[in-house]
């Protein structure tokens, strides 16, 4: 079964600096999906990114999936309070009966001011 | 813009209680997906269902059932519930046109 691993699992920034979270794939990713969550509420759609190489950017967070799509990072440039949350990153869980998402445990990020 | 729907937002049961959540897609989304997220867990997937079928099962219990009704709507109901079953219900829909899922604010069940 495919598997998906967050490092950090945590992480604390100062307020202005840049952060990455790495999201690793046991297997090859046909759909990597970034999510925003804040403690107890819904999950924020962030960005999709299916090819090799692609990199997105909203706002001031980018992400790229690797040549290899099988992992995928998340970068926040000048980090500010707002950011602060859960990121989570899914894929398409293709490996397995239909097409539902499989997370990673998830990224915890403070961003003290 | 129409986001997805779930009520009730929280909810309290006691144990061998039933309970129903329900959930409203995004207009002309034709799939529901139903992820339960325990306490410091990632969501896990439950049920989904495509065009009011039942399009793939995960780690759903025995006790829980689901449907999608005609206006895509769906319910999830829980039977039979245990402390263990205190988590966030998370509803997601997706249509044709887009891949990606888009979730709902969840619901809180906790079961005491």
């Amino acid at each position: 079964s495919q598997e998906l691993e967050q490092s950090p699992q945590s992480l604390i920034v100062q307020e202005g600096k840049n952060l990455t979270i790495n999201c690793t794939s046991s297997k090859t990713l046909y759909g990597l999906y970034w999510y925003k969550q804040k403690y107890g509420e819904g999950l924020i759609f962030l960005m999709m990114l299916q090819k090799g190489g692609e990199e997105k950017s909203h706002e001031k967070i980018t992400a790229k999936l690797d040549e290899k799509k099988q992992q995928s990072s998340l970068h926040i440039t000048a980090s500010q309070p707002s950011h602060a949350g859960i990121y989570l990153c899914g894929a398409d869980n293709l490996y397995q009966a239909g097409t539902a998402l499989i997370f990673g445990k998830g990224t915890t990020l403070s961003v003290s001011s | 813009a129409a986001g997805v729907i779930q009520s009730p937002r929280h909810l309290i049961k006691e144990k061998r209680e039933t309970a129903t959540l329900k959930c409203y897609p995004i207009p002309r989304h034709d799939t529901v997906y139903w992820y339960q997220q325990g306490p410091g867990q990632d969501p896990q997937f439950l049920i989904s269902f495509y065009e009011k079928m039942q399009s793939d099962k995960g780690s759903i219990p025995d006790r829980f059932s689901a449907q999608q009704f005609s206006d895509y709507h769906s319910e999830l109901n829980m039977s039979s519930l245990e402390l263990g079953d205190s988590a966030l219900y998370f509803c997601a829909s997706a249509g044709e046109e887009n891949t990606e899922a888009f979730f709902g604010q969840g619901t809180r069940l906790t079961v005491v």
